[in-house]
């Protein structure tokens, strides 16, 4: 199984700044046919199922406030809160999808 | 829109077995994957199988393939998730979650969650 280790455990940022969340697997989600990394995060507010917010490593889902974003490739990846508001504050979780089983990160939570 | 609707709330006895619905409405039901994800209380998510729809082949976790079941209905677009021999470590929320229309593909719909607590 592909094992994916997110990193901080947990991170309190300010209102307004930026927090960043790093998220590595253990071996490549790169798919070189297409180019194509087969890495999502999810949040998940309280008492909430997880939401997807970014695909592919860094394709925003519809309606997802551009002050997220997500980068890298290959087995390094990072999700960017450019401007933190209250309302970000929740869990987050890398997952890859590229191999079965698709497996997710332990979790990194964000808060004020 | 997209929409998952789970039975509800469940407590079983340790050894029992517990069987989840999932209701699919707002798409084509037979079109796309579904997964079964569960949480245990403060704990990550851990993926369980999947359901192709169309033709029902399920694939599953390892440490899950002697103990859980993933069915589906297809005149009722629902889907169900079965676990046998539970166990106290069994408690957690179960969520179905949409997949892709191939394999290889993110989750982008989850179910409200279903509680399962297992307790003597």
């Amino acid at each position: 199984d592909i094992v994916m280790t997110q990193s901080p455990h947990s991170l309190a940022v300010s209102l307004g700044e930026r927090a960043t969340i790093n998220c590595k697997s253990s071996q490549s989600v790169l798919y070189n046919s297409n180019s194509k990394n087969f890495l999502a995060w999810y949040q998940q507010k309280p008492r909430q199922p997880p939401k997807l917010l970014i695909s592919w490593a860094s394709t925003r889902e519809s309606g997802v406030p551009d002050r997220f974003s997500g980068s890298g490739s290959g087995t390094d990846f990072t999700l960017t809160i450019s401007s933190l508001q209250a309302e970000d504050v929740a869990v987050y979780f890398c997952q890859q999808y590229y191999i079965t089983p698709p497996t997710f990160g332990g979790g990194t939570k964000v808060e004020i | 829109q997209v929409q998952l609707v789970q039975s509800g709330a469940e407590v079983k006895k340790p050894g029992a077995s517990v069987r989840v619905s999932c209701k699919a409405s707002g798409y084509t039901f037979s079109l796309y994957y579904m997964h079964w994800v569960r949480q245990a209380p403060g704990q990550g998510l851990e993926w369980m199988g999947v359901i192709n729809p169309a033709g029902g082949s399920t694939n599953y976790a390892q440490k899950f393939q002697d103990r859980v079941t993933v069915t589906r209905d297809t005149s009722t677009s629902t889907v169900y998730v079965e676990v046998t021999t539970l166990r106290s470590e069994d408690t957690a929320i179960y969520y179905c979650v949409r997949g892709g229309r191939s394999w290889g593909s993110p989750f982008d719909s989850w179910g409200q969650g279903t509680l399962v607590t297992v307790s003597s």
